[in-house]
């Protein structure tokens, strides 16, 4: 059973480029969670979805984030005109449908670099 | 706001020794405690958690405490191996909005000495 698939798994974009990163979740799983996590800092939640719907966005800044979780494929995460501060690796994790533990299956990251 | 942090950013330890890393909490509504294992160049991993109806669950090696009076958490980790060198995270996790959602803390480094 794979685990949660992540890529890519080092992106390096321009300053005003667009970045896209993806995430399949564990098989069964129909939850999709977004961290961000900068250097020698913690996790940083960012949004969670399920299927077709954006449940919790709180963590996701207002201008240039994007995250969806179609019906068919990854979820994705978008940052459009990327800026340095925006470097950072970014973590998905999925849980199954009634999950209520706090355990969450993490992928190995996305990590993006900002020239 | 709510938070969960750490008090030592770095944790050095002889190989068999125990560890014991320690959390503090501000959040009193969680509905459990967790604890995070993450390897360089990794993802977060699992270790254990904890309800927040209980004080004390051990799994293989490693034991969690909980101490809802002074609102702190400690992971212990016994005869520490090599392959126990990571960054480990507490975090607490309350369902909001019907979904379960995880809050991290900054992270303790944890160096073992052969």
């Amino acid at each position: 059973n794979a685990g949660v698939m992540q890529n890519p798994r080092h992106l390096v974009r321009r300053r005003g480029q667009e970045a896209r990163l993806r995430c399949s979740p564990m098989k069964g799983h129909s939850h999709v969670y977004w961290y961000r996590q900068l250097p020698e800092e913690g996790l940083k939640f960012m949004v969670y979805l399920q299927k077709e719907n954006i449940i919790d966005e709180s963590g996701m800044p207002k201008e240039r984030f994007s995250a969806e979780f179609p019906k068919e494929g990854p979820s994705i995460l978008r940052i459009q005109q990327v800026v340095r501060g925006d470097s950072a690796a970014y973590f998905c994790a999925s849980s199954p449908p009634g999950g209520n533990t706090g355990e969450l299956f993490f992928g190995e990251g996305s990590r993006l670099t900002v020239l | 706001g709510e938070s969960v942090g750490l008090h030592l950013p770095t944790l050095s330890v002889q190989e068999g020794d125990n560890s014991i890393i320690n959390c503090a909490y501000s959040n009193s509504a969680s509905d459990y405690f967790i604890w995070y294992k993450q390897e360089s160049g990794k993802g977060p991993q699992f270790i254990i958690d904890i309800r927040s109806n209980m004080d004390k669950r051990q799994g293989q090696r490693v034991t969690v405490l909980l101490n809802k009076t002074v609102k702190h958490l400690s992971l212990q980790i016994a005869a520490t191996q090599p392959g126990d060198s990571a960054v480990y995270f507490c975090a607490e996790m309350r369902v909001s909005g019907g979904y379960q959602k995880v809050t991290f803390g900054t992270g303790t480094k944890l160096q073992v000495i052969p």
